[in-house]
């Protein structure tokens, strides 16, 4: 159980358009979701975290206006990289929590190439 | 705060062990360990809870003392498969979760 899935896997697209990812929690609720970016030989980074209903929380250094979160329901997590441009080429990952467990579940990246 | 790892990079011969630490400067509730491999999401490994306990499985364990904020991954008689990079996540109680930079471990025949 406690299993994450991302869409799409892996992402080519021009810059200048926007790319949606979308995070689901599949056998449970997740009361928290969190977005997490990495570039090559560096560490998951968080980006934001997002609460069924409510605006998501974004760190320090995040732009909130080009990473646009949308957390629908307790088992969908959307991120959209608005206008994309190179530099916003990594692999991005989505995390839930579960309620009473201090264990995040992570799902298994998206990987953005922007041209 | 990021937590601090150390070493940055390890290499081993196989059969050998290591160690990887894991350090923060805040109070922790729990550290989190994982394993990527190249091009892989991240694989979670353990979880420690504040009490300072020590969890295993096969030849991977790990140590947290929640009082030096210390958490410690023990990898003996090292295999192929253990190469990866190793990261640390601390955490405050249903917070956010912050990873180390990493370490990266090659186990060579």
């Amino acid at each position: 159980g406690a299993v994450v899935s991302q869409h799409p896997s892996w992402v080519i697209c021009k810059s200048g358009t926007s790319v949606k990812i979308e995070c689901r929690s599949l056998d449970f609720q997740a009361t928290t979701m969190f977005w997490y970016r990495q570039f090559p030989k560096q560490s998951l980074m968080l980006m934001a975290t997002s609460n069924e209903g409510s605006k998501a929380t974004y760190e320090q250094g995040v732009e909130k206006d080009k990473f646009l979160i949308n957390h629908a329901s307790l088992t969908l997590s959307t991120l959209t990289v608005t206008s994309a441009h190179p530099e916003d080429s990594s692999f991005y990952i989505c995390s839930a929590d579960r309620t009473g467990v201090e264990t995040q579940y992570f799902g298994p990246g998206t990987r953005l190439l922007v041209l | 705060q990021q937590p601090v790892q150390s070493p940055q990079a390890v290499i081993l011969r196989e059969g050998e062990d290591a160690v990887i630490n894991c350090s923060s400067s805040k109070a922790l509730y729990s550290v989190h360990w994982y394993r990527q491999k190249h091009g892989e999401a991240p694989v979670f490994l353990m979880i420690l809870l504040k009490g300072g306990e020590q969890k295993g499985h096969d030849k991977i364990s790990a140590s947290f003392n929640e009082k030096k904020q210390q958490s410690s991954l023990y990898l003996t008689a090292s295999q192929l498969s253990y190469s990866g990079t190793y990261f640390c996540g601390a955490r405050n109680q249903g917070g956010k979760l912050i990873f180390g930079q990493g370490t990266e471990l090659s186990v060579k025949p």
